[in-house]
């Protein structure tokens, strides 16, 4: 069965980069069929898309975001991650990762169980 | 940017009732809509793609239905394991958007 992993510092400092990477078991990310793909969630909010990506290594990013995130893949290790730069506290959130199927938009059907990231001094 | 309104905001149910979530597009998305239910603490669980197709797994008590800009998630008697925050999502769009959620409790 398909599963998620998020890693990465559970801390990061104002001004910093955030960084976090997803591992996938199960399947694999060089796949046709699927995008893989960043959401967040701020403490007690809802759900914000940040981007998703291709195993070709196209991307697409939320324009709210956009200047500030950067997604990659490593097919060798199965991994896609994240980095998000110049943050501050309204970045603090819980990190998922997830995989779509029919666009990089959505249906995400696999999560990862998510990684809360603080962002504070 | 589609807006999702979600209502209502939150619901308090008795076990074995019928919930009846709604959600409104800002503009017509065909049925590039899903429903997620969350689970304090879990990540987001895939209910229904395109509208109204359950995913794999999801219990029969749990519909979808609606088109345009008009949509609604349907708990057919309802448990207490249904607890949880459910959230709309569209992809018809560029951003793709989530409402803003209702929340569901067992009374």
């Amino acid at each position: 069965q398909l599963q998620l992993q998020e890693s990465g510092p559970g801390l990061v400092k104002p001004s910093e980069t955030l960084s976090l990477t997803c591992t996938v078991s199960g399947g694999s990310i060089g796949s046709t069929r699927y995008y893989w793909g960043w959401i967040r969630q701020p403490p007690g909010k809802g759900l914000e898309w940040i981007g998703s990506l291709y195993y070709s290594g196209s991307t697409h990013y939320n324009p709210s975001l956009k200047s500030r995130v950067t997604l990659s893949l490593d097919t060798s290790k199965n991994q896609f991650s994240l980095k998000l730069t110049s943050v501050t506290a309204a970045d603090t959130a819980v990190f998922y990762c997830a995989r779509s199927t029919t666009s990089p938009y959505g249906d995400f059907d696999y999560w990862g169980q998510g990684t809360l990231v603080t962002v504070s001094s | 940017e589609i807006v999702l309104t979600q209502s209502p905001d939150f619901q308090s149910v008795t076990p074995k009732e019928k919930v009846t979530i709604t959600c409104r597009a800002s503009q017509s998305i065909g049925s590039s809509l899903y429903w997620y239910q969350q689970k304090p603490d879990q990540s987001p669980k895939l209910l229904i793609r395109f509208g109204y197709q359950s995913f794999s797994g999801v219990p029969s008590r749990f519909s979808g239905s609606g088109s345009g800009t008009d949509f609604t998630l349907t708990i057919n008697s309802l448990e207490a394991e249904d607890a949880a925050t459910y959230y709309c999502q569209q992809s018809s769009s560029f951003p793709p958007t989530f409402g803003g959620g209702t929340k569901v409790e067992i009374k």
